[in-house]
């Protein structure tokens, strides 16, 4: 069984501070990792994705993931916060065998004030 | 390319109505998915399809029903309608599951609610 924990409902930044929003999964074999958003009205769109290879993982719009796997981690982060970065922010693991769906956290409401 | 396209954008439903949620998509992805969103809840996957003529239930399945003639196309039924039910609805599809994981593509949701 594979689980998602999104630490902080809601993360409050200031335009330019650092974005870190905390992901921690539980999975019995090794995961694949996912961010994606969701913009106000809209659908989830993915940010980047981690399945193998290097660790960092660089997404679109600059944000960035780091898989840790003695922390079972995928915490993604952006340098620096720009008001349109205002969104909800979701973690996802699958398992990278065999046939799996996608299993979700709650999300993380991102606010960024000026 | 259209991507995944819903209908109806929103709906309000009177408790026992029946309905059905309409997805295309137009990637020719096999793979298709229906969730729910409900506030501060995560998304929860309803039913999944892995190609025509063949789908699987989620983790919420209870209260719909799916079917998949066409690679295209994925509808969600919902069968009596109960408050409950009242949420987001978005489908979604991908290249692949699991193995390979492709990216899912999502659709811009269904807003539903049940009075």
């Amino acid at each position: 069984a594979q689980s998602v924990t999104q630490l902080g409902s809601h993360v409050s930044v200031s335009e330019g501070a650092l974005v870190l929003l905390r992901c921690n999964y539980s999975s019995s074999v090794p995961p694949y990792l996912f961010w994606y958003v969701q913009y106000p009205n809209q659908g989830l769109q993915l940010l980047l994705k981690y399945t193998t290879g290097a660790t960092l993982v660089k997404g679109i719009n600059g944000f960035e993931a780091e898989f840790k796997k003695s922390e079972t981690s995928f915490h993604l982060t952006k340098p620096s916060a720009h008001m349109s970065d205002a969104a909800e922010y979701f973690c996802a693991v699958t398992r990278n065998s065999g046939y799996s769906t996608l299993t979700f956290g709650k999300g993380t409401m991102l606010l960024v004030s000026p | 390319n259209a991507g995944v396209t819903q209908t109806p954008k929103f709906r309000i439903l009177k408790i026992g109505q029946s309905m059905t949620l309409q997805c295309t998509q137009d990637m020719n992805h096999n793979y298709m998915y229906w969730y729910r969103q409900d506030p501060g809840m995560g998304l929860k996957l309803i039913y999944y399809s892995v190609g025509a003529g063949i789908t699987d239930k989620g983790e919420v399945p209870n209260g719909y029903n799916v079917s998949r003639s066409t690679t295209e196309d994925f509808p969600l039924r919902l069968e009596l309608a109960a408050p409950s039910q009242t949420s987001v609805y978005f489908c979604a599809s991908s290249y692949s599951m699991g193995q390979g994981a492709g990216e899912q593509f999502f659709g811009p949701g269904t807003r539903l609610t049940v009075l």
